[in-house]
């Protein structure tokens, strides 16, 4: 399997359950990261990893919570979440340190409703 | 605060016609201007523009960077019913791990 990964595709949950998001990258990248896509708002940048560590946290609420394992598995932990929080989630990964490419390579998403 | 506008917010179009989509930038540490295609998840890459006035084409897609200006737009022309989608615009920035800036996005439909 190639490119990025993203599960589940689809994913209904009530305000206290925990789930969890995945993602898995096959290029070889040392970057992964966590997005959020609202309807008529811009992504907004959630979790960077760079070399697995986080580098960027964006005032995201505690009840997302990532985990980055390895560099090609990237999680994102939910608990008691709210319903303005249903939006699709985008996972990308890049190279850092490439100096010709600035982009990522997005996985497919997982839309998310919270009831 | 970093922030990229793209607009229009929407457009319809027919089939044939030629398109042209804008963006602009405020930021600070620019390193390129990205786009992408969006049609349903996914956003795929089409193109990545750090010098001004250098066009870079693909088929039908083209598109140019004018740093002066600060700005960028794309060009569609003979525009097709599989053109429509939401088209991102976003800037790379010269940080330590490459931080993308987003605008809201163009959404087309290109109809029969």
């Amino acid at each position: 399997e190639t490119g990025v990964t993203q599960t589940p595709r689809h994913l209904v949950m009530g305000m206290t359950n925990k789930k969890s998001l995945k993602c898995e990258q096959h290029l070889g990248h040392n970057a992964m990261y966590w997005y959020k896509q609202s309807a008529k708002k811009p992504l907004e940048l959630m979790f960077v990893y760079s070399l697995e560590e986080r580098v960027e946290n964006n005032s995201v609420p505690s009840r997302f919570s990532p985990e980055c394992p390895n560099s090609s598995h990237l999680f994102l932990h939910l608990h008691t979440l709210q319903p303005e929080d249903s939006a699709l989630y985008l996972c990308a990964s890049s190279q850092v340190g490439q100096t010709s490419y600035g982009g990522y390579t997005f996985g497919s998403g997982t839309r998310l409703t919270v009831v | 605060e970093d922030k990229v506008v793209q607009s229009p917010l929407s457009l319809v179009v027919h089939e044939g016609d030629t398109v042209t989509l804008n963006c602009s930038y405020e930021v600070t540490n620019f390193r390129s201007l990205l786009w992408y295609k969006q049609e349903k998840k996914a956003p795929t890459f089409l193109f990545m523009l750090t010098s001004s006035g250098i066009e870079k084409k693909s088929g039908r897609l083209s598109s140019i960077l004018d740093k002066k200006e600060l700005s960028s737009i794309l060009n569609i022309t003979a525009t097709q019913t599989g053109d429509s989608a939401i088209y991102l615009c976003a800037v790379a920035m010269n940080t330590g791990f490459q931080k993308l800036v987003f605008g809201t996005g163009t959404r087309l439909l290109v109809s029969p």
